[in-house]
């Protein structure tokens, strides 16, 4: 079945530095990949989709690269401030109705 | 605009009792649902989807139930819950690019 592996360590950077953000994937390559934040006690935001014959995508200071051939995604956050620090979830879409999400990884900001 | 509606927001439930969450939408018709069950420190686990009124796809076999009775109206249940059961649950629309509602934190004890 199709696995989600995302960095269960948190990743700790000094504000105003790049936080970069792993997603791999297992089997068969999604039709599309989403990252989405979600901040404690709250229900996730969706943040961006990049399909697989994009290699990569940009809104404001998110962006987002699909790898079919290592069948990974980065996320990247630029000039990174105190306020971005959440949990980031990859997930993706086959196609169908499905859709399955890694666990997520913790980024702090330090100001 | 699109919004998603859960409730309760919070619930402690002893085990053995009977559950039902409700998710609404406004804004949108014959909207894709979806419930997902996050624990601690865990990703989102689905659980059921629903692309039409009386139409359910169950993705875990336990003891939980979904229903569509309307459009916009998407209900978890169970007749007897479980210590298991614990969780953060989370309704969702849209494919792909998902909606989330607020969420129901769910404590059985």
């Amino acid at each position: 079945s199709q696995k989600i592996e995302q960095n269960s360590e948190a990743l700790n950077i000094q504000e105003g530095k790049t936080a970069t953000l792993t997603c791999n994937y297992t089997n068969y390559s999604p039709a599309y990949l989403q990252w989405y934040r979600q901040d404690p006690g709250r229900g996730p935001v969706f943040l961006l989709l990049i399909r697989e014959n994009e290699k990569e995508k940009r809104k404001e200071r998110l962006k987002v690269t699909f790898d079919t051939t290592l069948k990974q995604s980065l996320f990247h956050i630029t000039a990174s401030q105190p306020a971005d620090s959440a949990t980031y979830l990859c997930a993706l879409n086959t196609g169908g109705f499905k859709t399955i999400f890694g666990a997520g990884t913790r980024l702090f900001v330090k100001a | 605009s699109q919004t998603i509606h859960q409730w309760p927001a919070t619930l402690v439930q002893p085990v053995g009792s009977p559950l039902s969450l409700e998710c609404t939408v406004e804004g949108t018709s014959n909207p894709n649902l979806y419930w997902y069950r996050q624990a601690a420190g865990r990703g989102l686990q689905l659980l059921f989807y629903s692309v039409g009124i009386g139409q359910i796809s169950s993705e875990v076999p336990q003891n939980l139930s979904a229903s569509r009775p309307q459009d916009r109206q998407f209900i978890l249940s169970s007749k007897k819950l479980l210590l298991s059961d614990s969780g953060f649950y989370l309704c969702a629309w849209g494919r792909p690019g998902q909606i989330f509602g607020p969420g129901t934190r769910l404590t059985v004890l």
